[in-house]
């Protein structure tokens, strides 16, 4: 069975630019989560769909994070404009029950 | 407020020596618990979970946690800690209530001497 697909797995920008995240969760999982790392911290979770609804974005800075999963499958990540303190490590999960499947990562280093 | 508190940042155990990483929580329900553990450049692995029933649990790679309700608590713990066990290990909690949302501790690191 193939896991939580992430890309890219590794983006340096500087702070102001874009960037955007891929997650592809595993197949016939309704639900997908993101979630900011920063060093020396646990997951904090950004944003949880359902299918392609929002459940929980109550965490997700909506004046430069916004995220989509428009056909209920994959989804994409944005930051715009990026900041120092958005540099972490953004981890996708998926899950059909109580149990979420994490993906490797993407880490991002604004400077 | 719910919250995971994992009080050790980091412990450094010899090879073959027992392990306890401690974890504590705070949960307004009946908590739905797990221990993760991530390997550098990894993502997050689950070792074990506790949802009900029996209050010891058995997971992955020898490793087995006990939930206390009346502690708040639920300690993992190894008997023979390996080499290749030196990562960082995370507690985290969630419930039914809260559509599958975790809240997660800041993580234990586990170095391993010879």
């Amino acid at each position: 069975e193939a896991g939580v697909a992430q890309s890219p797995r590794y983006k340096i920008i500087e702070k102001r630019q874009s960037v955007a995240f891929w997650c592809n969760p595993i197949s016939g999982h309704a639900t997908l989560y993101w979630y900011q790392q920063i060093l020396g911290q646990g997951p904090k979770l950004l944003i949880q769909f359902q299918n392609n609804g929002v459940v929980d974005d109550s965490q997700l800075p909506k004046d430069r994070f916004s995220a989509e999963r428009l056909k209920g499958v994959d989804s994409t990540l944005k930051i715009q404009p990026a900041k120092l303190e958005d540099s972490a490590v953004y981890l996708c999960a998926s899950s059909s029950t109580v149990h979420q499947f994490f993906g490797p990562g993407t880490r991002l280093t604004v400077l | 407020a719910q919250s995971v508190t994992q009080p050790d940042i980091h412990i450094t155990v010899s090879e073959g020596a027992s392990l306890e990483l401690r974890c504590n929580y705070s949960y307004g329900a009946t908590p739905y618990l797990f221990w993760y553990v991530q390997s550098p450049g990894q993502g997050l692995q689950l070792l074990l979970k506790y949802f009900s029933g029996d209050t010891l649990v058995q997971g992955i790679k020898g490793f087995e946690a006990e939930f206390k309700r009346s502690q708040s608590s639920f300690n993992l713990r190894k008997p023979s800690v390996h080499w290749s066990d030196a990562a960082e290990y995370f507690c985290a909690v969630g419930g039914n209530n809260q559509g599958g949302k975790l809240i997660f501790g800041q993580g234990t690191e586990l170095s391993v001497k010879p």
